[in-house]
């Protein structure tokens, strides 16, 4: 079975532009969350995504957003970016929300100058 | 509140030896525990979950952790580190949102060495 496939691997961005990163779930899991691992710390929550409603939010900005579609994939989007926003993007995937280990993709890395 | 403390930044074994990778944890309820591994460029691996059964968990590739409630520790250890080994580990503890659904809080990695 396929894990989970982030897109792109990696992007470039200027300040103030925006951006999209995708997300594949293992088949079969329906819930979906973001982290976000800055150069040298661990992952920070961001978002988490069940049944194609948000189920929890992390301490970020408004100028990031996330959805879910019917076929479980996920997209987060980032408005207005920022030099601190530079950091890897991981995707995780579980068959539910409670307590299920999460499966993480290869994720995003995202440069912005 | 929920958070896990990594104790050490940096570990440096010779191949062979034993890895002991710390982490003590804070929790207001009976925790869920995970260690994950991120080797470089890739995403994160479970290597192993505790919640509450035993004690003793035992992971993928030798990799064990022992819960003990008394010290709020979840150290991570292998009897015997190979090459490959080396990649950046995580000590991680779940939390709850409301509606019953939870996240993960991470600690600040250890990054572990690995020498011939």
């Amino acid at each position: 079975d396929a894990g989970v496939t982030q897109s792109p691997t990696h992007l470039i961005k200027t300040r103030g532009q925006q951006v999209t990163l995708r997300c594949s779930p293992i088949s079969g899991h329906k819930s979906v969350s973001w982290y976000q691992q800055v150069l040298g710390q661990g992952p920070q929550f961001i978002f988490q995504y069940y049944e194609k409603e948000e189920r929890g939010r992390g301490n970020f900005p408004d100028r990031f957003s996330a959805r879910q579609f019917p076929n479980y994939s996920s997209e987060l989007n980032v408005n207005a970016l920022l030099l601190g926003d530079s950091a890897l993007y991981l995707c995780a995937s579980s068959p539910d929300s409670y307590n299920s280990p999460l499966h993480f993709g290869n994720g995003t890395r995202l440069t912005v100058t | 509140a929920q958070s896990v403390t990594q104790l050490d930044s940096h570990v440096s074994v010779s191949e062979g030896t034993p890895v002991l990778l710390r982490c003590n944890y804070s929790s207001s309820y009976s925790p869920s525990l995970f260690w994950y591994v991120q080797h470089p460029n890739k995403g994160l691996q479970l290597l192993l979950k505790y919640t509450s059964a035993a004690t003793l968990v035992k992971g993928i590739n030798g990799f064990e952790a022992e819960f003990k409630k008394s010290e709020t520790s979840f150290h991570l250890t292998k009897p015997s580190a190979h090459m490959s080994d080396a990649a950046e580990y995580f000590c991680v503890v779940s939390a709850l949102l409301s509606g019953g659904y939870n996240k993960l809080i991470f600690g600040a990695g250890t990054r572990l060495a690995v020498h011939p």
